[in-house]
């Protein structure tokens, strides 16, 4: 079935330092592929998303990138913050199933003061 | 204020006794989605709603049923819980899966954490 696979798990990184998320997805057809970010004991809140015919998309100090032909999307944060410490998701739609998002495992994501 | 509301926020109830747990937004929003966080296995879906009358299987079905008598509620009902049950679950809902409206934020619920006896 559709698989959207997420690395690493967990990412500890030094302040001020960069921080990047890979996720790799099955489904040829995926067109859409959103980030979103999940505080301790919060809901997850989307960050970014990328649309398939785009390359590469930036907000500030996040940026998306995704590769078709390798099926794999990633996300790039710069001088990284306290408050980027959360949970990241990646998730993929599939245009074959278009109301069936499928999400990555999550990324712990540790900033070091 | 534009929201997810969802009702309990905490549960702890025992194998077999039915249980419902309510999922309304104000946004207008055609698409309604349950899933359930786990950890090390992300964030699974359900069931899904694209529009009132109409739902669909998610990745993990089994054991879960629900509605969309209204365009604002999506309830979720545990008709004989279980202890591979006791999860964090997420009710969410964006504009729309259709067409070029697709690609669209969802917006998810505070969750519901159940523990099953």
């Amino acid at each position: 079935g559709e698989n959207v696979e997420q690395h690493p798990s967990t990412l500890s990184v030094q302040e001020g330092d960069s921080a990047v998320i890979k996720c790799t997805y099955s489904d040829s057809a995926s067109n859409y592929f959103p980030w979103y970010k999940q505080e301790l004991g919060k809901r997850p809140q989307l960050i970014i998303d990328i649309r398939s015919n785009v390359g590469e998309k930036k907000d500030q100090r996040i940026a998306v990138t995704l590769n078709k032909t390798a099926k794999h999307f990633s996300l790039h944060i710069t001088e990284t913050q306290p408050e980027d410490s959360a949970v990241y998701f990646c998730a993929a739609r599939g245009r074959s199933s278009a109301s069936k998002i499928i999400f990555g495992s999550g990324t712990r994501l540790s900033i070091r003061p | 204020e534009a929201q997810v509301t969802q009702n309990p926020r905490y549960l702890i109830t025992v194998t077999g006794k039915k249980l419902t747990v309510t999922c309304s937004q104000n946004m207008n929003h055609e698409y309604m989605s349950w899933y359930r966080q786990d950890p090390g296995l992300g964030l699974r879906q359900i069931y899904y709603s694209m529009n009132v009358e109409v739902t669909d299987k998610g990745d993990v079905p089994e054991g879960y049923k629900v509605s969309r008598k209204e365009k604002r509620n999506f309830p979720l009902i545990l008709e004989s819980p279980s202890p591979n049950q006791t999860s964090l679950y997420f009710c969410a809902s964006s504009l729309s899966t259709a067409g070029l409206a697709g690609y669209n934020e969802q917006f998810f619920g505070p969750g519901t954490r159940l523990t099953v006896l």
